[in-house]
């Protein structure tokens, strides 16, 4: 079946500028997790959503990021006035009830801020 | 010292060879151990996971656990080509936050040579 996947694929964008990035999780999948992949820096988790419970934000590094799920599917992560500091690859995974290890990763968001 | 230390190599092998990867962690509270493989501009692929200690084998891919050395590897055995990629080790725990939350290696950046 189809994976996760996101949109844009790449983004580019003026500092202090807003985006929305996009993500559509496997189809039944009640879990969907958003990570950053900055360059040297690795994989860090930014936000988890599970069914209807109240997400855990406490990876969102401040409060120019923010990020919803409509109807317990897609997910839209939107940074507010971009710094250059927030160029990274923005990972979404999604898994069938909430375990860690069973997380499958779309393609990414290419983010740069120029 | 950060949570989990994984060398960033480049390593680099010719075709055939035995793979070793290795990971350490200092949380003596994850459980689960996971194996990603991302090859340039995609996202992370799950290999393998392990729960607690012990060895998994998948084809050519082992993963091993020793908990008591808080240290995990992954064996690629007959190298290919096309296993050339990073390779990211991942762990989590079982309660709380911890048993959704993946905490990544930097990731090991290996070159399998025709």
């Amino acid at each position: 079946g189809a994976g996760v996947s996101q949109s844009p694929s790449n983004k580019v964008t003026e500092k202090g500028k807003d985006v929305e990035l996009r993500c559509d999780p496997i189809s039944g999948h009640t879990a969907l997790y958003w990570y950053r992949q900055s360059l040297g820096q690795g994989l860090e988790f930014l936000i988890y959503f599970q069914g209807n419970s109240a997400p855990d934000k406490s990876g969102l590094p401040s409060d120019r990021f923010s990020a919803e799920r409509t109807g317990g599917s897609v997910s839209t992560l939107t940074i507010q006035r971009t710094q250059q500091e927030d160029s990274a690859v923005y990972l979404c995974a999604s898994s069938l009830s909430g375990g860690a290890y069973e997380q499958y990763f779309g393609p990414g968001t290419r983010l740069t801020v120029t | 010292q950060k949570e989990v230390e994984q060398d960033p190599g480049p390593l680099s092998v010719p075709e055939g060879a035995i793979v070793s990867l290795n990971c350490t962690y200092s949380n003596s509270a994850f459980q689960y151990f996971m194996w990603y493989r991302q090859y340039s501009r995609k996202g992370p692929e799950l290999l393998m996971y392990t729960y607690s200690s012990g060895n998994k084998e998948d084809g050519r891919f082992t993963a091993q656990v020793d908990k008591s050395s808080k240290y995990i590897s992954l064996f690629i055995r007959d190298s290919q080509p096309s296993d050339s990629a990073t390779y990211l080790c991942a762990m989590s725990g079982t309660a709380g936050a911890g048993s959704y939350q993946l905490t990544f290696g930097k990731g090991t950046k290996l070159s399998v040579i025709p």
